[in-house]
């Protein structure tokens, strides 16, 4: 069954660097999504893209975060000057379509380690 | 705004028992409501969810769901648990009829141990 895969699996960096979160989305989905779970919190939105656009983001994706498709097959979280703060889980998604209708399939997840 | 609350951040019950996570929502307009569920190591995997109609709700490993305007809630359950429903389940809801979002609104999470 087709999967959306993300690396790697835990990155640590120190404080100010910058980090590239990698997601290979599932090859026909054309909606792509980041979320973040920070250590007991909930689940939380970053951002949606679609038609190689930005089509909603969270008042927590500022500035310092981006997104690319930089081919056709992944899709990527760029953090530039990294915080302690953002330290999180974050998950990828895919979808063929718009929710309810299509389901929201997520990756594993990236443990991000802010030292 | 839209927000969830999952009662519970851990539960535990018997094998063979039943199984209830709860889920109250807050949405000013009519939601459409999911349960996910995550395995160790794995990412989360849609178990069921709510747009319109029948308000109660089956999804995949023989769990249900009943969505109750009245009292806003979305509460999971299934009758006999078995040690692989051991996960944490991830209740979410967003915005229905027609709202232009794919965002999806996550509670914190319920930790599901079965024991022996």
């Amino acid at each position: 069954e087709p999967e959306v895969t993300q690396t790697p699996s835990h990155q640590v960096t120190q404080m100010g660097q910058e980090v590239i979160l990698r997601c290979v989305p599932i090859s026909n989905h054309l909606y792509f999504y980041w979320y973040r779970q920070i250590l007991g919190q909930k689940v939380e939105f970053l951002v949606s893209f679609y038609n190689n656009e930005i089509s909603e983001k969270s008042e927590i994706f500022d500035d310092q975060f981006s997104v690319e498709r930089p081919d056709g097959s992944n899709f990527t979280l760029k953090i530039r000057s990294t915080k302690l703060e953002d330290s999180a889980m974050y998950f990828c998604a895919s979808s063929e379509g718009g929710i309810p209708y299509y389901e929201q399939y997520f990756g594993p997840g990236t443990r991000l380690t802010v030292t | 705004a839209q927000s969830v609350t999952q009662l519970g951040s851990h539960v535990s019950v018997s094998e063979g028992a039943l199984v209830l996570l709860r889920c109250n929502y807050s949405s000013s307009v009519p939601p459409y409501l999911f349960w996910y569920v995550q395995y160790p190591n794995q990412g989360l995997q849609l178990l069921l969810k709510y747009t319109t109609g029948a308000t109660l709700v089956k999804g995949i490993n023989g769990f249900e769901a009943e969505f109750k305007k009245s009292e806003t809630s979305f509460h999971l359950t299934k009758p006999s648990a078995h040690m692989s429903d051991a996960a944490e389940y991830f209740c979410a809801v967003t915005q229905g009829h027609g709202g232009a979002t794919n965002k999806l609104i996550f509670g914190t999470g319920t930790l599901l141990a079965v024991q022996p």
